[in-house]
């Protein structure tokens, strides 16, 4: 059984760019869900998704949307990019029961 | 809305001590809570998951207990070693819509002195 992987691990960007972040879950977990966590803070619910349809959204704009594919893989994309997303981006599967966590995409946004 | 607060939020102990971090959440309608483990700069290590109607989890060395009427968990960890040097979070899940969000605490460092 594989864990959740990420990519990339780091990443760089400047003000006002897009990013797109990857997500691939747990076999056989169904739902993928996205936080953002910001130094010396615990993570902040984005979204989640089930079975491909967004079921859930946090206090994030709309510039932070998400897919999620038929392999329950996903992605992760920021718009317009503000120096305050700077953060380490975890995304997590789960099956209905614990949650599962990759080891997260570290973006600096300068 | 659900907060979780953990408290303290640094703790340093001499290897070998039994320690107890602490966990409390203002809304007592949850589905779980959870314990991770999360080294610097990493993702989160699940430790531990403890349902609504259960009392305590228990994993080697690693006791987590759940007062759900009082809002309060604890994770007793036993015999500690400098590898358990990490931060400590604790997130609950609750129902919204039907979906599975967990609303994280702060943490707990704790650094366990050789």
């Amino acid at each position: 059984e594989t864990g959740v992987t990420q990519s990339p691990t780091h990443l760089i960007k400047t003000r006002g760019q897009q990013v797109t972040l990857r997500c691939s879950s747990q076999s056989g977990h169904n739902t993928v869900s996205w936080y953002q966590q910001a130094l010396g803070q615990g993570p902040q619910f984005i979204f989640q998704y089930y079975r491909e349809e967004e079921n859930g959204r946090g206090n994030f704009p709309p510039r932070f949307s998400g897919l999620q594919f038929p392999n329950y893989s996903s992605e992760l994309n920021v718009n317009a990019l503000e120096l305050d997303d700077s953060a380490l981006y975890l995304c997590a599967s789960s099956s209905g029961g614990a949650q599962y966590f990759g080891p997260g995409t570290r973006l600096l946004v300068l | 809305k659900q907060e979780v607060t953990q408290i303290p939020a640094a703790l340093s102990v001499p290897e070998g001590e039994n320690l107890v971090l602490n966990c409390s959440f203002t809304d007592s309608a949850i589905y779980n809570l959870q314990w991770f483990r999360q080294d610097p700069g990493k993702g989160l290590t699940s430790l531990l998951l403890i349902q609504s109607s259960q009392r305590e989890q228990t994993s080697g060395r690693l006791n987590a207990s759940l007062d759900k009427s009082s809002g309060r968990s604890t994770l007793y960890i036993a015999a500690s070693q400098p590898g358990d040097s990490a931060t400590y979070l604790c997130a609950v899940m609750v129902p919204d819509f039907g979906n599975e969000k967990l609303t994280f605490g702060t943490g707990t460092r704790l650094t366990i002195i050789p």
